[in-house]
């Protein structure tokens, strides 16, 4: 049974440009979370998601990010026009149900724009 | 003030010490994880409780509800448990995972 994956593992983007980040959850999960690590900082919720719903996408910033969790394939987080404050580490994590349950975490993306 | 405090934000240790890592939160919770971020950056979940005690391996997590306080504690810490331990809560009201800044552990041989 294979983790959470995400691609790419590392990303470079020049300012302005989007940026696509990708999870596919554990086999099973429907619930996907996706969370950033800015530099020397801790990490931040940024939305959580099932499949067609966006349930909690209080952490994002309001513009420029978007993300979905479509019925077929992955999750996705779109940065559109990135900007030198978004270089971070995105993590997304798994369940299989919503409520207090061990979330599975993916080996993240680093985002660098330059 | 944050809503999870870690302490100490740092620690180092010779091998084989017992290590203990403190987390105190202010806020209604339903459960308490712990997880591991390694040097090369994967974080991996150790536990989750909502309250007593679990234990696994080396590693042995407690919680007091009343106190708002969990201890990750290891025993004969070897180099390989260097990492950072961040401490999250799930928040009772947002169901929302809140974490601490971490504890970076050094463990030198």
């Amino acid at each position: 049974n294979a983790g959470v994956m995400q691609n790419p593992r590392h990303l470079v983007r020049r300012r302005g440009q989007e940026a696509r980040l990708r999870c596919s959850p554990m086999k099973g999960h429907s619930h996907v979370y996706w969370y950033r690590q800015l530099p020397e900082e801790g990490l931040k919720f940024m939305v959580y998601l099932q499949k067609e719903n966006i349930i909690d996408e209080s952490g994002m910033p309001k513009e420029r990010f978007s993300a979905e969790f479509p019925k077929e394939g992955p999750s996705i987080l779109r940065i559109q026009q990135v900007v030198r404050g978004d270089s971070a580490a995105y993590f997304c994590a798994s369940s299989p149900w919503s409520g207090p349950e061990e979330q599975f975490f993916g080996p993240g993306t680093r985002l660098t724009v330059l | 003030k944050n809503e999870v405090e870690q302490s100490p934000q740092n620690l180092t240790a010779q091998e084989g010490e017992f290590i203990t890592i403190n987390c105190s939160y202010s806020v209604g919770i339903s459960a308490l994880h712990w997880l591991q971020q390694h040097p090369g950056g994967g974080i991996v979940s150790l536990f989750m409780l909502s309250s007593g005690k679990k234990k696994h391996g080396r590693l042995i997590a407690t919680i007091n509800i009343q106190e708002k306080h969990s201890s990750l504690h290891i025993t004969a810490s070897h180099p390989r448990d260097s990492a950072v331990y961040i401490c999250a809560v799930r928040s009772y009201n947002t169901d929302k995972l809140i974490f601490g800044t971490g504890t970076r552990l050094q463990v030198f041989p």
